[in-house]
């Protein structure tokens, strides 16, 4: 079946630095990849779409300065947030399109 | 822009019991998705169902689309304390696979 590896699964920064995720497919070229951030005991919800070799769309309220989204081959986006806070911390889930797989997922706490 | 509306948000049901969880939406969805999501991990594909009329099962778990009514449904059957976990269901539009997620209904089986 598709698999999806995502990466780191759980990181700790302090705030105002960066940290990157990394969602890889492994067995299939994934054409587009959404972002999703799920807060504690509440839904996802779609941060982004980022398609291969084209700039990500964000959806509405998400900032795109501070979420960096790049796809720059078709087994790898990465997603960057920058000068992180702690209202930042969240779990952040990657699923990659055309499978419809979803990563594993990367619990962030900033403190 | 579609919505997803999911009751009940919470339930907590004796071992051996029937229930069903409710999945509105609020616009023509080309796909529902149902999920279930363990503590502290990502997403597992439980169902997708395409058409009107749709039925499918797994083991104690039976999902349900109705289109007309704009409503699928997530049937449990003599539940078991594994099935405790927060289940989602999910929609998407316009061919694409940038998911419209419900609120989660977090499941809890008492023995």
């Amino acid at each position: 079946g598709a698999v999806v590896s995502q990466h780191p699964s759980r990181v700790i920064c302090k705030s105002g630095t960066s940290v990157k995720i990394e969602c890889r497919s492994l067995d299939f070229q994934a054409t587009t990849m959404f972002w999703y951030r799920q807060f504690p005991k509440q839904s996802l919800m779609l941060m982004a779409t980022s398609n291969e070799g084209s700039k990500a769309t964000y959806e509405q309220g998400v900032e795109k300065d501070k979420f960096l989204i790049n796809h720059a081959s078709l087994t790898l986006s990465t997603l960057t947030v920058t000068s992180a806070h702690p209202e930042d911390s969240s779990f952040y889930i990657c699923s990659a399109s055309p499978r419809l797989t979803f990563g594993s997922g990367t619990r962030l706490t900033v403190v | 822009e579609l919505k997803v509306e999911q009751n009940p948000l919470f339930l907590s049901m004796q071992e051996g019991k029937n229930y069903t969880i409710y999945c509105n939406y609020s616009t023509t969805s080309d796909r529902l998705y149902w999920y279930r999501q363990d503590p502290g991990k990502s997403l597992e594909s439980l169902f997708v169902l395409l058409s009107n009329g749709a039925v499918k099962q797994e083991g104690r778990l039976m999902a349900s689309l109705d289109t007309k009514a704009r409503l699928s449904t997530l049937h449990i059957t003599a539940a078991v304390h594994d099935l405790s976990a927060t289940y989602f269901c999910a929609g998407s539009n316009f061919g694409n696979e940038k998911l419209t997620f419900g609120t989660g209904t977090r499941l809890t089986i008492i023995p």
